[in-house]
């Protein structure tokens, strides 16, 4: 059950688009197609963003998409807009339980 | 709307227990599995523990070392989180969460968490 590696941080300007990755193993990413994504603002609770690698839930806007390939899924937030800056974690099923990704800052420049 | 709210954080000395408590509302508990995951003060997220609809599955992170027990009373609506032997390193804010179904797939709701403080 080790942490899910992810990017300490990422920037981009308003408008441009950033990916973030999500690289685990066999036993969990690349195992399932159980990944998802949290975004969280500070002293908020996390918000569901995307789940099943790619797919959104009702509300979130169309900028935010995933993908997966192998053992590495990605986060990639187009148009990027001043409320998008906040942490975000990945998380994957893996068997019997899940497992967080370590965690990136988004920056928005 | 789908509400969750825990209950039972607090200050504890360390090698002390205390219960968490979720009470959930706006959906049928007993169709979802349901699970705790923690944050400590400035860190990520951690997956706790889960437990499937029916109870039936339940699983534990290996960084507990079998001091945890997650429980359910769908009765009640109900989650628990009963931990013993509690150290300075579980001191974070514990978030209840639902998943998408009856067993896992990903986490679609969270509470807004109940903060543990271990020290003496």
């Amino acid at each position: 059950q080790s942490a899910l590696t992810q990017p300490r941080s990422v920037s981009g300007s308003p408008g441009q688009s950033v990916t973030i990755s999500c690289t685990g193993t066999s036993s969990d990413v690349g195992g399932y197609n159980y990944v998802s994504w949290y975004q969280q603002h500070p002293g908020k609770a996390p918000k569901l963003m995307i789940y099943d690698v790619n797919q959104r839930p009702s509300g979130v806007p169309d900028r935010f998409s995933g993908s997966k390939s192998g053992n590495t899924a990605s986060l990639t937030i187009s148009g990027l807009q001043a409320e998008d800056e906040a942490d975000y974690y990945c998380c994957s099923y893996a068997g019997s339980s899940y497992v967080f990704g370590t965690g990136t800052k988004v920056t928005v420049l | 709307e789908v509400q969750l709210v825990e209950s039972g954080g607090g200050l504890v000395q360390p090698g002390r227990s205390l219960r968490l408590s979720c009470a959930a509302s706006g959906f049928t508990f007993e169709d979802y599995a349901m699970h705790w995951v923690r944050q400590a003060p400035g860190k990520g997220l951690e997956w706790v523990s889960g437990i499937t609809w029916n109870s039936g599955k339940i699983a534990y992170a290996d960084s507990l070392e079998g001091r945890f027990t997650i429980s359910r009373d769908n009765a009640k609506n109900s989650l628990y989180l009963q931990m013993n032997s509690l150290r300075a390193e579980d001191t974070a804010l514990y978030f209840c969460t639902k998943d998408k179904g009856y067993s896992y797939g990903y986490i679609d709701c969270w509470g807004q968490g109940t903060l543990v403080t271990v020290s003496s």
